[in-house]
């Protein structure tokens, strides 16, 4: 089991759907991340949040919306997609994030969406 | 722009050798490389990290090399076993942002 969890496992929604992917971490972690993963790719960053703020968005377009409501908590926010934004959406966190850039990140499961 | 290959995308390999992996980097000097397992329909799950002025780092039968000068890492898994099977990723990290910019991966098969 991780320690991070991210709930659903699978999303299947139409274009016009509006849903949200939520993860969560209880290991007092200050940093949070949204990865995106395609089939056979690395994952690709998405967000990084650090201690709540928004502090890196990689030009995901705006149909995609992530939000932290406290340090444990990371959403994502989703509407109107489209059939190319299913992938699997993995969840990450880490400790604060310092200058040396040496900190593990610790990934969840990930949502498995499909766009209809 | 930086850039990080992994030169293989899959090696198979007979249970009880070693494994080789290796990750090559470019356009960036980081003061830290990790390495990752990912095993299908799971997360990536942390295995290691290297300091720039660490040669090697080991962790029972994982073995972990970094040479600034060749711009490369070297991954190895001694004594493999079939459970070894996965997909290793290496990753830079960006200085202070926590940006992890992950290469292609390379999938190992590890025969009984």
């Amino acid at each position: 089991d991780t320690e991070v969890t991210q709930t659903p496992k699978h999303l299947v929604m139409g274009m016009t759907n509006k849903k949200s992917l939520k993860c969560e971490q209880h290991m007092g972690h200050r940093a949070m991340y949204w990865y995106k993963q395609k089939a056979k790719k690395p994952p690709e960053l998405m967000f990084v949040y650090s201690y709540e703020k928004l502090s890196i968005n990689e030009s995901v377009p705006s149909r995609f919306s992530p939000e932290c409501p406290n340090s444990s908590l990371l959403n994502l926010h989703l509407h109107a997609l489209q059939p190319e934004d299913s992938a699997l959406y993995l969840c990450a966190s880490s400790q604060a994030i310092t200058v040396a850039g040496n900190q593990p990140q610790h990934f969840g499961d990930g949502t498995r969406l499909s766009i209809l | 722009s930086q850039k990080i290959e992994q030169n293989s995308e899959a090696l198979n390999i007979q249970e009880g050798k070693t494994a080789t992996l290796t990750c090559n980097y470019t356009n960036y000097s980081p003061a830290y490389l990790q390495w990752y397992r990912q095993d299908p329909g799971r997360g990536p799950v942390f295995l290691l990290l290297i300091r720039e002025n660490e040669k090697e780092k080991r962790k029972e039968r994982l073995k972990v090399t970094f040479d600034t000068t060749l711009k490369q890492s070297l991954f190895h898994i001694t004594a493999s076993q079939p459970a070894d099977s996965a997909t290793y990723l290496c990753a830079l990290v960006f200085g202070n942002t926590g940006k992890l910019i992950f290469g292609q991966g390379t999938t190992l098969q590890v025969k009984p």
